[in-house]
């Protein structure tokens, strides 16, 4: 399958833990984005890298979340002192934005999050 | 205002029939559109693309309009597999993507 990967698919962790996530995007993608969606709620921006460079953040990310692409190539997103309003569904997204940049960007199955 | 609204539904339609739904979005300077569909809790699987004046692919049409700040989607003849839950999503600064909460389409034999 050459889609848009994330690890793992469900996750279910207390109050106060940490969380990582792994992202591995269609290979050939420049752009890396991670989303978060709750029920009856479509998918909200949480930030994107170009390459390896974050470029932009949301306000919703708070200081608890940190997200890095080292080379470029996979993503992780880790959440610290996990909080029951940390539950949705984050979903990564790829895309290949060059001269003709459509920004057409495709997601990967999601990682959905339990906070106990 | 949101960003981005939809009607949420449901559409509750026959088979064979034809759903037509709204998007509004309330940038102007907005770029470029784009209708994902969701099923029950899967990841939005992008179904098409909505550039100036629209496009189609089989039985979807898409639809842009500026002066209105809407983008519309219409299914003909409508298959059991087409019930999903459809969201709009709107570009405005090239990378973010902007969603509509949904709207949820029922098709019944």
């Amino acid at each position: 399958d050459t889609g848009v990967s994330q690890d793992p698919r469900h996750k279910i962790t207390k109050r106060g833990q940490n969380v990582t996530f792994r992202c591995d995007p269609i290979s050939e993608h420049n752009r890396l984005y991670w989303y978060r969606q709750t029920l009856g709620q479509g998918p909200e921006f949480l930030t994107y890298f170009q390459n390896e460079a974050q470029l932009e953040k949301s306000r919703l990310l708070s200081d608890r979340f940190s997200a890095e692409r080292p080379k470029g190539s996979f993503s992780t997103l880790e959440i610290q002192r996990t909080e029951q309003g940390d539950s949705a569904m984050y979903l990564c997204a790829s895309s290949l934005v060059g001269t003709s940049g459509s920004n057409e960007q495709f997601f990967g199955p999601g990682t959905r999050l339990t906070v106990l | 205002r949101k960003e981005v609204e939809q009607d949420p539904g449901p559409f509750n339609v026959p088979e064979g029939a034809t759903v037509a739904f709204n998007c509004t979005y309330s940038n102007s300077a907005s770029q470029s559109f784009f209708w994902y569909r969701q099923d029950c809790r899967k990841e939005p699987k992008l179904l098409m693309s909505v550039y100036s004046s629209g496009n189609e692919d089989g039985r979807f049409t898409a639809q842009l309009n500026r002066a209105s700040q809407y983008i519309s989607l219409l299914i003909r003849d409508s298959k059991l597999s087409d019930s999903a839950t459809y969201l709009c999503a709107v570009n405005l600064h090239d990378y973010k993507l902007s969603f509509g909460a949904g709207t949820t389409v029922t098709v019944r034999a």
